[in-house]
């Protein structure tokens, strides 16, 4: 158990619509990343939050945003959602500090989302 | 960040050593070995991770080569619990962002 938690566990949406998602980070961790999974292929990353604001982006487009708040936790909203969405969708916490460095990932469970 | 390369694919009977190999021959001086599994539908677990020398913990051994061009990640003794996909993920040591997941390695553990 890493001590990061996610939620919901699962999610099923239609074309069109907007989700948001939950993570809480571990314990003492400061910085939340997510990643989008699809069938088959390894996590890709979208984001990074620290002292909440974006500090880096992976190449998704704009309708996928994020939001951290002052207790560390974040969530990741989508609009306008595409079947191609439809992923495992992680999240993962480390202790970032202002110096760039790398400090272990730890991931959470994941959210299912399915988009019909 | 350099690119890793891994086999797609690998058998090993419960019991005996898993030795993962996975090649790195781009990376640089100040870059990280990090090694993560996931198991079916779950998060990536982290395992292990080392700059030069090799590396042991409670669950696994980081072998790197002197050149650092390659390592090898060992599960000394392998359960069914170990069958997932296990991916090498190489990342500077200032960086600390995106970790960039490849393909990994589907290892199977069979009794």
């Amino acid at each position: 158990d890493a001590g990061v938690t996610q939620s919901p566990t699962h999610l099923i949406k239609t074309r069109g619509q907007q989700v948001t998602l939950r993570c809480s980070p571990k314990s003492g961790h400061d910085t939340v990343s997510w990643y989008q999974q699809a069938l088959g292929q390894g996590p890709q990353f979208i984001f990074q939050y620290y002292e909440e604001e974006e500090r880096q982006r992976g190449n998704f487009p704009d309708r996928f945003s994020g939001h951290q708040f002052p207790n560390y936790s974040s969530e990741l909203n989508v609009n306008a959602l595409l079947l191609g969405d439809s992923a495992l969708y992680l999240c993962a916490s480390s202790l970032g500090g202002r110096v760039r460095r790398t400090d272990t990932q730890y991931f959470g469970p994941g959210t299912r989302l399915t988009v019909l | 960040d350099a690119k890793t390369t891994q086999p797609p694919s690998m058998d090993c009977a419960e019991g005996r050593a898993a030795n993962l190999p996975c090649n790195h021959s781009t990376i640089s001086g100040n870059e990280y070995v990090y090694w993560y599994r996931q198991i079916h539908s779950q998060g990536p677990q982290y395992i292990i991770h080392g700059l030069k020398n090799n590396e042991t913990n409670e669950m696994a051994s980081l072998i790197i080569t002197e050149d650092r061009k390659s390592s090898t990640l060992i599960l000394p003794h392998a359960t069914l619990r170990d069958t997932a996909v296990y991916y090498c993920i190489v990342q500077r040591s200032n960086s600390g962002y995106a970790l960039n997941f490849g393909k990994g390695t589907s290892l199977l553990v069979t009794p």
